[in-house]
Order: structure tokens, then sequence, then C-alpha cells
């Protein structure tokens, strides 16, 4: 069981925004950022969202983080085909790095 | 920014294996380095990073006692020496440059190599 509780999937279809949930306790995303990572089956994961809602170089807005308390988001409006991946959210506990069990968004 | 891991394979049940990456394109003396795995079917799991100089690592408790991270940074090489490997351990392991002292994100990730613990 992951530290950090992300649905097993979600879905939407082109042009929709969809939302990913992730919830942690005081330990983690309560008191630490929270960062996001797109990843495709056999390629590197990929940094979406850090610092709970900085956008590395490269990445379109139309993918945003966001915190509040101890969840975190991660929206995605506009949705393409191409933003069918597993998603993971991650963030700090005790000196460690502890991470989501990951949703696999279906563009439908 | 290049990460390029390698070592993984077919292992028996309790042996060993050594993993690298070779890293390019960045001052790799500046960072902490991790690896992550991620099993058949399962997500992406956290095993261990170690500090710029390689005075501080830590570990999951899945791997604690079993696992050992270290570097080089004249070669600009990240290690994970694996020992007593179970059927458990069978996964893709990535390096990847981080955790970010602040932000604690990890910015850049390799292909990954696949380890294989069967009988």
């Amino acid at each position: 069981q992951s530290v950090l509780t992300q649905p097993p999937s979600a879905s939407g279809t082109p042009g929709q925004r969809v939302t990913i949930s992730c919830s942690g306790s005081s330990s983690n995303i309560g008191v630490n950022p929270v960062n996001w990572y797109q990843h495709l089956p056999g390629t590197a994961p990929k940094l979406l969202s850090y610092g709970n809602n900085q956008r590395p170089s490269g990445v379109p807005d139309r993918f945003s983080g966001s915190k509040s308390g101890t969840s975190a988001s991660l929206a995605i409006s506009g949705l393409q085909s191409e933003d069918e991946a597993d998603y993971y959210c991650a963030s700090w506990d005790d000196d460690r790095v502890v991470i989501g069990g990951g949703t696999k968004l279906t563009v439908l | 920014v290049h990460l390029v891991e390698s070592g993984g394979g077919l292992v028996k049940p309790g042996g060993s294996l050594r993993l690298s990456c070779a890293a390019s394109g960045f001052t790799f003396s500046d960072y902490y380095m991790s690896w992550i795995r991620q099993a058949p079917g399962k997500g992406l799991e956290w095993v261990s990073y170690i500090s710029t100089s390689g005075e501080i690592t830590k570990f999951a408790d899945s791997v604690k006692g079993r696992f050992t991270i270290s570097r080089d940074n004249a070669k600009h090489s990240l290690f994970l020496q694996m020992n007593s490997l179970t059927a458990e351990d069978t996964a893709v392991y990535y390096c990847a440059r981080g955790p970010d002292k602040v932000t604690t994100h990890f910015d850049w990730w390799g292909q990954g190599t696949l380890v294989t613990v069967s009988s």
C-alpha cells in the first residue's frame, strides 16, 4: 500500500478537463512539496509538475498541479489522446521519497 | 542531460547484481541521485538516494540491508549493488537525477534496465 493515495483510474474525452487526486498526511504532503510524473510504458517517466504547482520548461500549460492541506491534484485541460498514460504523485516523508500508487488515465 | 542504466539481467533468488548509471550533460557531482523501480504490473517505487558526496544514503524499507548505493563523481556514474535478491525485486530499475534539495523532485530519468529474479 502506497503512503500517498491515488485513484487507480481516470478517464475523459478529447477536449475535456480531468483532475487526478493524491491524498497524503501531515507527515508528507502536509509539510512537503508535491511533484507529478507522467509515465508511458517502455519510456522514461517525465516530470510534469514540481514544488506543488511549478511547470518544467517544455510541459504544456494544460497540465497544472495544486496542493491544499494534505491533498494535491493534477489537472489536465484540453485532454488529448497522447495524454493517455500513468500519472504519479510524489512527495517527501521523514527523509524518504514517497510515491503514490499511480492513476491510469484513459482518453475515450 | 542523459542517463543510461546498465547491468540488468536474469539472476537466481539469493543472488546479487550490480546496476550502473552513466550520466552526462550536467555536473554530476552537484546533484543527489536516485534509483526508482517498477515491478511488472505495479507502480513506481522509490528505492534509494545518495547525496552529492556520497555521505548520505537512504533506502526504502523493502531493500534496506540488502542494497547499497554508491557513486563515482570522477566517472559520472551511479551504482546500485543488490544482494539477497528475491522475486519481489523483479522490476525495471530507473536511475534519476534528484531528489532536489528544495522541491524533492526528479527532473531527469533514464530508460531503465530490467532485473529478473527467477530460478
